[in-house]
């Protein structure tokens, strides 16, 4: 079957760096997407990798290895806004996305 | 990133009632719209995927009769929950899909739907 995890919560100080993991296991491969999503409000797009390695979008980085089924979001310069889910989704060989159940951000002053 | 809006935010009806929402992608033409439901602290999960032109694809356990999709044109997709219940009550979030190379999936700022 297709499975993605991630973890259910995670929480860091501000002004710190965290990294949120999430691994999948697809039939087949054609993107990772990550989106953040404040309490009560839809997701709203991050980042998105196809091929290995690291992309940067200023504060925020996004990680991908395809041998490994791996990707990473990281975090830097924490803000106390930051606290929200990240979801973690992976687009299928039929172009499906596939979601994970996101990870609970918690940032504490 | 693509714009997408949603209509109405909020809505609260009488049980047997029929809600419509509206989905639009502003600045794009979107050949595929999903709809999504959301229960409080859960994940998403996606109820259909709407295509231009053809009948929506449903997700196993989701009932079409109750859930009626409409994607009449490339800007615009329907959801109408039809004699909605109070177990309907919970967040539709419509997404579009943004044609050709990364499939990114833009979403709308969903509806808060309250059944009395």
């Amino acid at each position: 079957g297709q499975n993605i995890d991630q973890p259910t919560e995670m929480t860091a100080t501000e002004g710190a760096i965290v990294q949120i993991n999430c691994t999948y296991q697809t039939s087949g491969f054609n993107g990772l997407f990550w989106y953040q999503q404040h309490a009560g409000e839809a997701p709203t797009f991050l980042s998105y990798n196809v091929l290995d390695g690291l992309e940067e979008k200023g504060r925020f980085s996004s990680f991908l290895s395809r041998s490994k089924g791996y990707s990473y979001l990281l975090l830097k310069e924490l803000q106390m806004k930051d606290s929200a889910s990240y979801l973690c989704a992976v687009t299928d060989s039929n172009y499906q996305l596939i979601w994970g159940a996101g990870t609970k951000l918690i940032i504490k002053p | 990133g693509a714009v997408v809006s949603q209509h109405p935010s909020r809505v609260i009806c009488k049980s047997g009632t029929s809600v419509k929402i509206e989905c639009r992608s502003l600045d794009f033409q979107a050949t595929t719209m999903f709809w999504y439901r959301q229960f409080p602290k859960q994940s998403l999960m996606l109820m259909a995927t709407s295509n231009e032109g053809s009948k929506a694809t449903y997700e196993q356990g989701v009932e079409k009769d109750k859930f009626l999709i409409n994607h009449a044109s490339l800007t615009l997709s329907t959801l109408t929950v039809t004699s909605a219940h109070p177990e309907d009550s919970s967040f539709y979030i419509c997404s579009a899909r943004v044609p050709g190379g990364r499939e990114t999936q833009y979403f709308g700022p969903g509806t808060r739907l309250l059944v009395l």
